[in-house]
């Protein structure tokens, strides 16, 4: 069974910088596809990035060029590196596998999320 | 980038009854399309995939169909563990979601 732990979420001052930890049991990290999805306070969901078996990284037009993420396969986690944080970054991360076939994807499973609230 | 509408967004309906949720897509989507489960204070659940696939795990009442740009999820007997928030989720991009509470 695959499980998914994320970590690193709190209170950041906007243009502050955070890492997100998205820790992966019941597979290898680097044979499947990882996303961060996140959630703000009563919205709906929004995709934000992933990371490819292969190496290969997307990034939502939201967070293009702030947010980075990487994986460590000795210890099995993804990481979201988040920077020049904005109020409107302020939402419930999530990381969840992304399951790929040519005609789309879908997410399964998903971690709990690590809130994540901008302000000053 | 395709747009997924959901409607209604508030769906009102007695334990027992049938629950009809629907999803638009701004252009034909082909079998890509995945509904997803949302309780208060919990992640989503992966309920659907390629249109009509049940999940592991999923019950039986939970049935999607659809083509093209006009996608549904149907509960046949709602019980009172559904009382979510649903999503509809084509490639990177989830509709608004359709609310089902208690009638």
């Amino acid at each position: 069974e695959v499980q998914l732990v994320e970590s690193g979420g709190g209170l950041i001052q906007p243009g502050g910088s955070l890492r997100l930890s998205c820790e992966v049991s019941g597979l290898a990290v680097n044979s499947i596809y990882m996303s961060w999805l996140r959630q703000a306070p009563g919205k709906g969901l929004e995709w934000v990035s992933v990371i490819y078996s292969g190496g290969k990284t997307y990034y939502g037009d939201s967070v293009k060029g702030r947010f980075t993420i990487s994986r460590d396969n000795s210890k099995n986690t993804v990481y979201l590196q988040m920077n020049s944080l904005r109020a409107e970054d302020t939402a419930v991360y999530y990381c969840a596998r992304d399951l790929a076939e040519a005609s789309g994807n879908w997410f399964d499973p998903w971690g709990q999320g690590t809130l994540v609230i901008v302000s000053s | 980038e395709t747009v997924l509408t959901q409607s209604p967004a508030t769906l009102s309906v007695s334990p027992g009854e049938r629950a009809t949720l629907s999803c638009r897509a701004s252009q034909t989507v082909g079998s890509g399309l995945a509904w997803y489960q949302q309780k208060p204070g919990q992640a989503p659940r992966l309920l659907i995939y390629d249109v009509s696939t049940r999940a592991t795990g999923i019950p039986a009442r939970f049935s999607g169909s659809g083509s093209g740009t006009d996608f549904t999820l149907t509960i046949s007997s709602l019980q009172s563990e559904d009382f979510a928030v649903y999503y509809c989720q084509q490639w990177r991009t989830f509709g608004g979601g359709t609310k089902v509470e208690i009638k």
